[in-house]
C-alpha cells in the first residue's frame, strides 16, 4: 500500500516571498510522484511529475520539486509567489508496479498569498 | 482542444434518493477515472476504465455506487440510494494510456458538487 502525507494543511505567505510545500510518501515499491493544483471550483491541473532521471523537476508557473528517495520526500518550491498562486495543492503518488494508474493523493495544502 | 466535460456542476438531493453524473473525456483518451473528493481531503479513486472495461474498482462502494462506460467514450456514475456521507465533489479524469507502463498525465474535469440532505 502507498500513502502520502502533506505536512502543512495551510501555508500563508506574502507576495514575492519563496514558498515550500512539503510532501512525504510511503511505499514498498518504486513510485511516480506528482503535484497538482486546484483553483476554486475547478478541477485539478498537473503542475509537474517525477517519473525517473533527474531528481529536480521543473513544472509550470515557475514551480519545481525535488525527489529525495532516502527521505521519501517530494517537496514543491517556488522562489517568488504571486497572488494568483493562491490555490489548493495536492501531492500524489502512483505505484510503478500496479497495472492500473491509481493516484493516491495527500490531503492537500492551501497556499494563500497575501499582498 | 476541449477538456473533460462534466454535468451537472451542482446537485442537491435528499438521502435515499438516486443521482447520476455524466462525464465526457478528452477525445481519443482511452482511460477514464472517477474520483470522490470529500471536503478537506484529497481525491480518492472510485473506478478506472480502460476503453469500456474496468481496470480498478476496488474502492467503489458497490452496494450503492455503479458506473458504466458504454462504447468506451462517455461515462456515467450513479449512486442509489444516496447517504449523507456521499456529499462530496465527484471528479472525472481521462488520460491517453499509451500502454507503455509509464503513467500518462490525467486531465481533470471541473467536478460535480453533490450535497445530500
Amino acid at each position: 500500500a502507498q500513502s502520502v502525507t502533506q505536512l502543512d494543511s495551510q501555508v500563508p505567505v506574502f507576495e514575492e516571498a519563496p514558498v515550500e510545500l512539503r510532501c512525504n510518501y510511503s511505499s514498498s515499491v518504486s513510485v511516480y510522484l506528482f503535484w497538482y493544483v486546484q483553483y476554486p471550483n475547478q478541477g485539478l491541473q498537473l503542475l509537474l511529475k517525477y517519473l525517473s532521471g533527474s531528481t529536480l523537476v521543473k513544472g509550470i508557473n515557475g514551480f519545481e520539486a525535488e525527489f529525495n528517495k532516502s527521505q521519501t520526500s517530494f517537496h514543491l518550491r517556488k522562489p517568488s509567489v504571486h497572488i494568483s498562486d493562491t490555490a489548493e495543492y495536492f501531492c500524489a503518488v502512483n505505484n510503478k508496479e500496479t497495472s492500473g494508474s491509481r493516484l493516491t493523493f495527500g490531503e492537500g495544502t492551501q497556499l494563500t498569498v497575501n499582498p | 482542444e476541449a477538456g473533460v466535460a462534466q454535468s451537472p456542476r451542482y446537485k442537491i438531493i435528499e438521502k435515499r434518493q438516486s443521482v447520476a453524473f455524466w462525464c465526457n473525456p478528452i477525445s481519443g483518451h482511452a482511460t477514464l477515472y472517477w474520483y470522490q473528493q470529500i471536503l478537506g481531503q484529497g481525491p480518492k479513486l472510485l473506478i478506472q476504465f480502460q476503453n469500456n472495461g474496468v481496470v480498478d474498482d476496488s474502492q467503489l462502494p458497490k452496494d450503492r455506487f455503479s458506473a458504466e462506460r458504454l462504447k468506451g467514450v462517455d461515462s456515467t456514475l450513479k449512486i442509489q440510494p444516496a447517504k449523507l456521507e456521499d456529499s462530496a465533489v465527484y471528479l472525472c479524469a481521462s488520460s491517453w494510456s499509451s500502454g507503455t507502463g509509464i503513467t500518462d498525465t490525467q486531465y481533470f474535469g471541473p467536478g460535480t458538487r453533490l450535497t445530500v440532505l
